[in-house]
Protein backbone atom coordinates (compact mmCIF):
# COMPACT_ATOMS: atom_id res chain seq x y z
CA UNK A 1 0.00 0.00 0.00
CA UNK A 2 1.73 3.13 -1.50
CA UNK A 3 -0.97 5.69 -0.41
CA UNK A 4 -1.82 6.03 -4.33
CA UNK A 5 -4.96 4.20 -5.48
CA UNK A 6 -6.12 3.77 -9.18
CA UNK A 7 -8.99 2.70 -10.27
CA UNK A 8 -10.30 0.77 -11.92
CA UNK A 9 -7.73 -1.88 -11.78
CA UNK A 10 -8.92 -3.47 -15.04
CA UNK A 11 -10.49 -2.54 -18.06
CA UNK A 12 -11.25 -3.59 -21.39
CA UNK A 13 -12.87 -1.16 -23.97
CA UNK A 14 -14.20 -0.70 -27.72
CA UNK A 15 -12.63 1.56 -29.84
CA UNK A 16 -15.68 3.65 -29.85
CA UNK A 17 -16.33 3.83 -26.01
CA UNK A 18 -15.26 6.46 -23.89
CA UNK A 19 -14.04 5.57 -20.23
CA UNK A 20 -11.89 7.58 -17.53
CA UNK A 21 -9.57 6.47 -15.17
CA UNK A 22 -9.03 7.69 -11.97
CA UNK A 23 -6.11 8.02 -9.45
CA UNK A 24 -5.96 9.33 -5.89
CA UNK A 25 -3.39 10.39 -3.57
CA UNK A 26 -3.66 9.82 0.03
CA UNK A 27 0.26 11.36 0.76
CA UNK A 28 -0.50 15.13 1.09
CA UNK A 29 1.59 15.44 -2.59
CA UNK A 30 1.28 18.03 -4.92
CA UNK A 31 2.32 16.93 -8.13
CA UNK A 32 0.64 13.80 -9.93
CA UNK A 33 1.69 11.63 -13.08
CA UNK A 34 0.48 9.61 -15.53
CA UNK A 35 2.56 6.97 -17.17
CA UNK A 36 2.12 4.51 -19.91
CA UNK A 37 3.67 0.58 -19.47
CA UNK A 38 3.11 -1.55 -22.58
CA UNK A 39 5.10 -4.83 -23.44
CA UNK A 40 8.52 -4.63 -24.13
CA UNK A 41 8.89 -0.81 -23.98
CA UNK A 42 10.41 0.98 -20.78
CA UNK A 43 7.68 3.27 -18.69
CA UNK A 44 6.64 6.41 -20.53
CA UNK A 45 5.81 9.70 -19.20
CA UNK A 46 2.65 10.97 -20.28
CA UNK A 47 1.37 13.95 -18.17
CA UNK A 48 2.39 15.64 -15.07
CA UNK A 49 0.10 17.96 -13.21
CA UNK A 50 1.45 20.56 -10.53
CA UNK A 51 -0.31 22.12 -8.43
CA UNK A 52 -2.90 21.23 -10.28
CA UNK A 53 -1.53 23.03 -13.61
CA UNK A 54 -0.48 20.56 -16.18
CA UNK A 55 3.34 21.24 -16.76
CA UNK A 56 3.94 18.20 -18.75
CA UNK A 57 2.78 16.62 -21.80
CA UNK A 58 4.76 14.42 -23.65
CA UNK A 59 3.56 14.23 -27.19
CA UNK A 60 0.75 12.45 -25.87
CA UNK A 61 -2.41 11.84 -28.62
CA UNK A 62 -5.81 14.01 -27.83
CA UNK A 63 -7.38 10.30 -27.22
CA UNK A 64 -5.80 10.87 -23.74
CA UNK A 65 -7.15 13.48 -21.72
CA UNK A 66 -5.84 14.29 -18.24
CA UNK A 67 -7.90 16.09 -15.40
CA UNK A 68 -6.66 17.55 -12.24
CA UNK A 69 -9.49 18.87 -10.38
CA UNK A 70 -7.44 18.93 -6.98
CA UNK A 71 -4.10 17.58 -5.54
CA UNK A 72 -5.05 14.86 -4.30
CA UNK A 73 -6.99 13.53 -7.77
CA UNK A 74 -6.24 13.01 -11.49
CA UNK A 75 -8.19 11.47 -13.91
CA UNK A 76 -7.31 10.11 -17.43
CA UNK A 77 -10.00 10.45 -20.23
CA UNK A 78 -10.15 7.90 -23.22
CA UNK A 79 -12.30 8.16 -26.32
CA UNK A 80 -11.45 7.00 -29.31
CA UNK A 81 -8.71 4.50 -28.40
CA UNK A 82 -6.90 2.07 -30.63
CA UNK A 83 -5.56 -1.29 -30.03
CA UNK A 84 -1.70 -0.02 -29.48
CA UNK A 85 -2.86 1.67 -26.37
CA UNK A 86 -3.39 -1.25 -24.63
CA UNK A 87 -0.95 -1.25 -21.53
CA UNK A 88 -1.02 -0.97 -18.04
CA UNK A 89 -1.42 2.81 -17.07
CA UNK A 90 0.06 3.89 -13.57
CA UNK A 91 -0.18 6.98 -11.98
CA UNK A 92 2.16 9.01 -9.56
CA UNK A 93 2.09 11.46 -7.37
CA UNK A 94 5.06 13.32 -4.98
CA UNK A 95 5.80 15.91 -3.57
CA UNK A 96 7.13 18.74 -5.49
CA UNK A 97 11.19 20.18 -4.70
CA UNK A 98 10.21 23.74 -5.27
CA UNK A 99 7.89 23.54 -2.31
CA UNK A 100 9.46 20.87 -0.06
CA UNK A 101 13.03 22.92 -0.42
CA UNK A 102 14.42 19.54 -1.50
CA UNK A 103 15.40 18.99 -5.45
CA UNK A 104 15.12 15.11 -5.39
CA UNK A 105 11.57 14.19 -4.52
CA UNK A 106 10.50 10.46 -4.88
CA UNK A 107 7.15 9.81 -7.32
CA UNK A 108 4.92 6.62 -5.61
CA UNK A 109 3.08 4.86 -7.17
CA UNK A 110 -0.46 3.05 -7.46
CA UNK A 111 -1.02 -0.15 -8.67
CA UNK A 112 -2.05 0.67 -12.15
CA UNK A 113 -5.04 0.26 -14.31
CA UNK A 114 -4.61 -2.70 -16.98
CA UNK A 115 -6.34 -1.57 -20.12
CA UNK A 116 -7.44 -3.46 -23.06
CA UNK A 117 -8.81 -1.83 -26.19
CA UNK A 118 -10.60 -4.38 -28.29
CA UNK B 1 21.89 2.96 -28.46
CA UNK B 2 19.05 3.50 -25.04
CA UNK B 3 20.67 6.66 -23.57
CA UNK B 4 19.53 4.72 -20.00
CA UNK B 5 20.64 0.87 -20.29
CA UNK B 6 19.80 -1.77 -17.74
CA UNK B 7 21.52 -4.61 -17.57
CA UNK B 8 21.19 -7.50 -17.28
CA UNK B 9 17.57 -7.69 -19.05
CA UNK B 10 16.92 -11.15 -16.82
CA UNK B 11 18.51 -12.98 -14.51
CA UNK B 12 18.01 -16.52 -12.83
CA UNK B 13 19.87 -17.21 -9.90
CA UNK B 14 19.25 -19.73 -7.12
CA UNK B 15 18.13 -18.67 -3.78
CA UNK B 16 20.92 -17.64 -1.32
CA UNK B 17 22.85 -16.41 -4.04
CA UNK B 18 24.17 -12.57 -4.61
CA UNK B 19 23.63 -10.75 -7.63
CA UNK B 20 24.21 -7.13 -9.38
CA UNK B 21 21.95 -5.49 -11.36
CA UNK B 22 23.34 -2.34 -13.24
CA UNK B 23 22.05 0.84 -14.96
CA UNK B 24 23.77 3.21 -17.25
CA UNK B 25 23.38 6.19 -17.81
CA UNK B 26 24.54 8.37 -21.37
CA UNK B 27 24.48 11.34 -18.69
CA UNK B 28 24.88 12.60 -15.63
CA UNK B 29 22.71 12.28 -13.00
CA UNK B 30 20.90 14.37 -10.64
CA UNK B 31 19.39 11.78 -9.47
CA UNK B 32 19.27 7.59 -9.74
CA UNK B 33 16.04 5.65 -8.66
CA UNK B 34 15.37 2.46 -7.46
CA UNK B 35 12.36 0.59 -8.44
CA UNK B 36 10.23 -3.02 -7.61
CA UNK B 37 7.87 -3.96 -9.66
CA UNK B 38 5.46 -7.18 -9.81
CA UNK B 39 4.31 -8.09 -13.16
CA UNK B 40 1.09 -6.32 -13.96
CA UNK B 41 1.52 -4.22 -10.89
CA UNK B 42 2.50 -0.74 -10.07
CA UNK B 43 6.19 -0.03 -8.68
CA UNK B 44 7.51 -0.08 -5.28
CA UNK B 45 10.44 2.42 -4.75
CA UNK B 46 13.34 0.98 -3.07
CA UNK B 47 16.35 3.50 -2.94
CA UNK B 48 17.05 7.19 -4.36
CA UNK B 49 20.44 8.20 -4.59
CA UNK B 50 22.18 11.55 -5.61
CA UNK B 51 25.79 11.98 -4.77
CA UNK B 52 28.78 10.55 -6.89
CA UNK B 53 30.06 7.58 -4.37
CA UNK B 54 26.59 7.73 -2.33
CA UNK B 55 25.67 4.05 -1.32
CA UNK B 56 22.57 3.05 0.45
CA UNK B 57 21.24 -0.13 2.31
CA UNK B 58 17.82 -1.51 2.76
CA UNK B 59 17.65 -4.71 4.47
CA UNK B 60 20.16 -6.99 1.95
CA UNK B 61 19.62 -4.44 -1.04
CA UNK B 62 22.38 -2.07 -1.63
CA UNK B 63 22.81 0.30 -4.41
CA UNK B 64 25.48 2.61 -5.21
CA UNK B 65 25.98 5.61 -7.59
CA UNK B 66 29.64 6.16 -8.93
CA UNK B 67 32.05 8.60 -8.56
CA UNK B 68 30.90 10.02 -12.11
CA UNK B 69 27.30 9.81 -11.58
CA UNK B 70 26.67 7.68 -14.53
CA UNK B 71 25.98 4.49 -13.57
CA UNK B 72 24.24 3.03 -10.27
CA UNK B 73 24.64 -0.86 -8.96
CA UNK B 74 21.77 -2.62 -6.92
CA UNK B 75 22.98 -5.78 -5.04
CA UNK B 76 21.07 -7.94 -3.51
CA UNK B 77 22.86 -10.22 -1.17
CA UNK B 78 21.47 -13.98 0.08
CA UNK B 79 18.53 -13.32 -2.34
CA UNK B 80 15.40 -15.00 -1.82
CA UNK B 81 12.13 -15.87 -3.52
CA UNK B 82 10.68 -12.54 -2.25
CA UNK B 83 13.41 -10.38 -4.23
CA UNK B 84 11.77 -11.78 -7.55
CA UNK B 85 10.18 -9.48 -9.99
CA UNK B 86 11.16 -6.80 -12.01
CA UNK B 87 14.18 -4.05 -11.41
CA UNK B 88 13.79 -0.75 -12.61
CA UNK B 89 16.11 2.36 -12.63
CA UNK B 90 14.78 6.14 -13.32
CA UNK B 91 16.95 8.49 -13.81
CA UNK B 92 16.46 12.51 -13.14
CA UNK B 93 18.31 13.86 -16.11
CA UNK B 94 16.78 17.75 -15.15
CA UNK B 95 17.36 18.22 -11.67
CA UNK B 96 13.71 18.49 -11.33
CA UNK B 97 12.53 15.17 -10.80
CA UNK B 98 9.73 15.24 -11.97
CA UNK B 99 10.62 13.96 -15.83
CA UNK B 100 11.86 10.96 -14.65
CA UNK B 101 13.41 8.45 -17.46
CA UNK B 102 13.01 4.51 -16.73
CA UNK B 103 15.61 1.86 -18.19
CA UNK B 104 13.97 -1.07 -19.79
CA UNK B 105 14.37 -3.48 -16.37
CA UNK B 106 16.22 -6.27 -14.98
CA UNK B 107 13.29 -9.37 -14.72
CA UNK B 108 14.51 -11.41 -11.48
CA UNK B 109 13.49 -15.20 -11.05
CA UNK B 110 14.74 -16.22 -7.45
CA UNK B 111 14.58 -20.06 -7.44
CA UNK B 112 14.26 -22.11 -4.19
Amino acid sequence: ETGVTQTPRHLVMGMTNKKSLKCEQHLGHNAMYWYKQSAKKPLELMFVYNFKEQTENNSVPSRFSPECPNSSHLFLHLHTLQPEDSALYLCASSQDGATSGRVQETQYFGPGTRLLVL
Amino acid sequence: SQELEQSPQSLIVQEGKNLTINCTSSKTLYGLYWYKQKYGEGLIFLMMLQKGGEEKSHEKITAKLDEKKQQSSLHITASQPSHAGIYLCGADWSGSARQLTFGSGTQLTVLP
